[in-house]
This record gives structure tokens, sequence and C-alpha cells, in this order.
């Protein structure tokens, strides 16, 4: 059973420039979660999806976007790059998307802005 | 606001022997509680979690522990092996607000194991 994928695995952007993260949970699973990890700040919750709609959504600036398609699979987008965004991206799946269910990562895109 | 939050920020364990990781969260309402390992380059690795109706919950090697009444919760690693050198994480999950999944991370452990 393949895990949750992510890509593209590293990223370099410039300032401004705006960038797409990809996400394919485990099949089977509905809801996807990202989450932002720096060494500063830790990892932080993004968004949260279910049956393609956004259920949960932590404390990010609007230029932090995400939608999730028909097959589950999930992008997330950040426009207007700025340098603080440089972090790793990690998805999580979990089966039915319900509190208290186990969610599982996939590796993460490292995205560096310079 | 509420967070979740580890006492160390470094812990160095002799090969074989067990290992104690802390967590104190404030928020009393939180009723769900998970343990995740990171290695280097790799996205967080579920290890064992636990309901908030339980004490204690045992998984292969890894105990976790709540307590409830000072807002605890440890995970215990049995005859620690150098695979297991890693960040550990608590995570709650904070998905009241609509149902769903929510996490909020401690800040992490890193796990350093001497042979």
């Amino acid at each position: 059973k393949a895990g949750v994928t992510q890509t593209p695995r590293y990223l370099i952007k410039t300032r401004g420039q705006q960038v797409t993260l990809s996400c394919s949970p485990i099949s089977g699973h509905r809801s996807v979660s990202w989450y932002q990890q720096t060494p500063g700040q830790g990892l932080q919750f993004l968004f949260e999806y279910f049956s393609e709609t956004q259920r949960n959504k932590g404390n990010f600036p609007g230029r932090f976007s995400g939608r999730q398609f028909s097959n589950s699979r999930s992008e997330m987008n950040v426009s207007t790059l700025e340098l603080g965004d440089s972090a790793l991206y990690l998805c999580a799946s979990s089966f039915r998307g319900m509190m208290n269910t186990e969610a599982f990562f996939g590796q993460g895109t490292r995205l560096t802005v310079v | 606001g509420e967070s979740v939050g580890l006492h160390l920020p470094t812990l160095s364990v002799q090969e074989g022997d067990n290992s104690i990781i802390n967590c104190a969260y404030s928020n009393s309402a939180s009723d769900y509680f998970i343990w995740y390992k990171q290695e280097s380059g790799k996205g967080p690795q579920f290890i064992i979690d636990i309901r908030s109706n339980m004490d204690k919950r045992q998984g292969q090697r890894v105990t976790v522990l709540l307590n409830k009444t000072v807002k605890h919760l440890s995970l215990q690693i049995a005859a620690t092996q150098p695979g297991d050198s890693a960040v550990y994480f608590c995570a709650e999950n904070d998905g009241l607000t609509g149902g769903g999944n929510k996490l909020t991370f401690g800040t992490g452990t890193q796990l350093k194991v001497e042979l």
C-alpha cells in the first residue's frame, strides 16, 4: 500500500513568485492536512480538507491556500513568496477524517525562497 | 493561546537503556494525543496514540502515559536502539471545530542513542 506522496521533493523559488505543491493521500483516505515546519516555529497547521471542502484552517495569511480534488489529491499554493516561507511543507492523510484518527505524513516538499 | 510543550530539547541515552520523553499540554479540553518520530529528511512517523479516557497504552517497545491531573504526557521506549535516534514530537488533535484533524505539535525532543 503506497504511502502519502508529495511532489516535488525540493523546490527553489524567487521572492514574489508563487508555488504549487501537490499531495496524493493514501488510497481510501479522504482527509488531507497541510503543515509547515521551520526550525524557529516548529510544525504548524495550515489547513485541512475533507471531501473537497476546507474544514479547518490555521493562522496563516491568505497567501496560503489549498484545494482538494474529487480523488482526494490536494494542492497547496503560496502566492507572493517571502523569504520566511522557506520551510518543509508536510502533508498528512487520514482515513475518515474524523477527529482522533491516525494521520500519516508524506516526506514533505522542501521549499527554499531566495 | 493553548499550546503543547516539551520539557527537554535533547535526551542522550545508552543503547539498551530505557528512554523517557516528556510533554506538557495546557489545554484541559484536549482528549487525543499522538507521538510522532521524525528522522532527518523524513516526515513524522506515527508511533502511538492515546485518548483521554485512558491512562496508559502500550505498543511494541513503546508505552505512552497520560496524567490528566497535571496535564502531562510521556513516551517510554524500552531497550533503546540506535535506530530510535530521531526527534520525537507529541501532538494534540485539536480538530474540535467542525471535527476533523488539526494537530498542534510540541517543540520536539532530540533523542540520541549512544553506543
